[in-house]
């Protein structure tokens, strides 16, 4: 069954300091998508990051960056130089395909993030 | 701002009784989806559909439907509503062109609470 795994309810980090925020996922497919998402505490999902299982470069949008290791089904988000407005919940997710060719996201459970001071 | 909206931002009501939940999708976007977040089972998707049709269902209870109009709008219609329903409902659009990098943007979801 595909899904992804997040083991890690909560991280606190430093002002300033990096964090990873760990996500593996399970599937069979031999193509499919990663995509990392921001919910702050009013509630809305804010898309960070994209990586193909195809890419070679480990994708980077900005301070967030992403450490793929395709072997390890490992998709790990990296936050460069954490900020106070950092301080969210983080959901990994992979696109899979539906029946009738469609697709859909499968998320994990999410890690909270909280910056400190 | 994702491009995505929705309406209402809340929304109040009792057992029994039936809602509807409105998304319009990015401009361009022909691809909505649905999806409910809640507590105990996290984000699960509901329904998808492109452009008019329904081309994918999720984990989405009979009570529960859904239809994209000519103009790309969608509505979610939840009926017989439970405690259970109560969560925070999203909508999300996309192009879908099945490119690998074909992304879901999400809008502000609208929250449910049934009491």
């Amino acid at each position: 069954a595909q899904k992804i795994t997040q083991t890690q309810p909560g991280m606190f980090v430093q002002e300033k300091e990096a964090v990873t925020l760990d996500c593996t996922y399970d599937t069979s497919d031999p193509s499919y998508g990663l995509f990392w998402y921001k919910q702050p505490s009013s509630g809305e999902m804010i898309f960070l990051i994209y990586q193909g299982s195809y890419d070679q470069q480990n994708a980077t949008e900005g301070r967030y960056s992403l450490n793929f290791q395709k072997a390890r089904k490992s998709a790990n988000l990296v936050i460069s130089a954490s900020q106070l407005g950092d301080s969210a919940m983080y959901f990994c997710a992979m696109r899979v395909l539906t029946q009738g060719g469609s697709e859909k996201l499968v998320f994990g459970k999410g890690t909270k993030l909280t910056v400190n001071p | 701002d994702s491009g995505v909206t929705q309406t209402p931002k809340h929304l109040i009501t009792a057992t029994g009784q039936r809602v509807t939940l409105r998304c319009s999708p990015r401009s361009g976007d022909l691809s909505v989806y649905w999806y409910q977040q809640s507590l105990d089972q996290g984000l699960q998707f509901l329904i998808q559909y492109y452009n008019g049709e329904e081309r994918a269902k999720g984990n989405i209870l009979e009570r529960f439907s859904a239809q994209q109009f000519p103009d790309l709008h969608s509505e979610l219609n939840l009926s017989s509503l439970e405690l259970g329903d109560s969560a925070l409902y999203f909508c999300a659009s996309s192009v879908q062109r099945f490119l690998d990098t074909d992304t879901q943007y999400f809008g502000p979801g609208t929250r449910l609470t049934v009491l």
